[in-house]
């Protein structure tokens, strides 16, 4: 759809699970991020990669490990994570790092932790 | 605290009629974009303004930008259903920490046919 591919797009997990989720993108881009969104609260940005480097990591539980293994493919590992980390992770490319240009998004992987 | 805020969290309009979403933000910007959803889906972007901006237009879509009173507005004129979703704005800024970029909490659009 925007040239940024997430998978899996649903994932159901216990809380002792490790599991992970990938995202592609085809645009050329050099920046990558990883959103949450929670019901009812904006969204929060995680991690942000600039030409493979972690450049931000917004204070987020060492139960998420980000992987950028090059400029086009960003991972996010999960491991024993809680009910409340239930929610829709989105995935974004920018052709720079923000402040100047347009961010964009994956369709989504919508993850449930029982 | 938060950046930017939309409001009216939540707008219910009949197909035809005009929609307008507004956006509050604290500090200085180097520019505001507003973006789409869908239920359950990606953010779509429509709209980047620049700080030294005041009004741009793409199809439909109008936003403005008054830096002055820290705020912009989206108007989406002559709606269509398919127009319901969710808008987001999102402000983009540079502290002494490095860049910044928050994003509200949207505003529920329904339009109804």
């Amino acid at each position: 759809e925007t040239g940024v591919t997430q998978t899996p797009r649903h994932l159901v997990m216990g809380m002792t699970n490790k599991k992970s989720l990938k995202c592609e993108q085809h645009l050329g881009h050099n920046a990558m991020y990883w959103y949450k969104q929670s019901a009812k609260k904006p969204l929060e940005l995680m991690f942000v990669y600039n030409f493979k480097e972690q450049t931000e990591n917004n204070s987020v539980p060492s139960r998420f490990s980000p992987e950028c293994p090059n400029s086009s493919h960003l991972f996010l590992h999960l491991h024993t994570l809680q009910p409340e980390d239930s929610a829709l992770y989105l995935c974004a490319s920018s052709q720079d790092l923000v402040g100047t240009d347009t961010q964009y998004f994956g369709p989504g992987t919508r993850l449930t932790v029982l | 605290s938060q950046q930017g805020e939309e409001d009216p969290q939540a707008l219910s309009i009949q197909e035809g009629e005009n929609a307008t979403m507004n956006c509050s933000y604290k500090t200085s910007i180097n520019n505001l974009q507003w973006y789409r959803q869908n239920s359950g889906r990606g953010l779509v972007h429509l709209i980047l303004i620049r700080s030294n901006e005041r009004e741009k237009h793409s199809g439909r879509l109008r936003v403005t930008l008054d830096t002055s009173k820290k705020s912009s507005s989206l108007l989406i004129t002559a709606s269509r259903a398919a127009d319901t979703a969710s808008y987001f704005c999102a402000t983009a800024s540079k502290d002494n920490y490095g860049q910044n970029f928050v994003f509200g909490p949207g505003t529920r659009l329904s339009v109804l046919p």
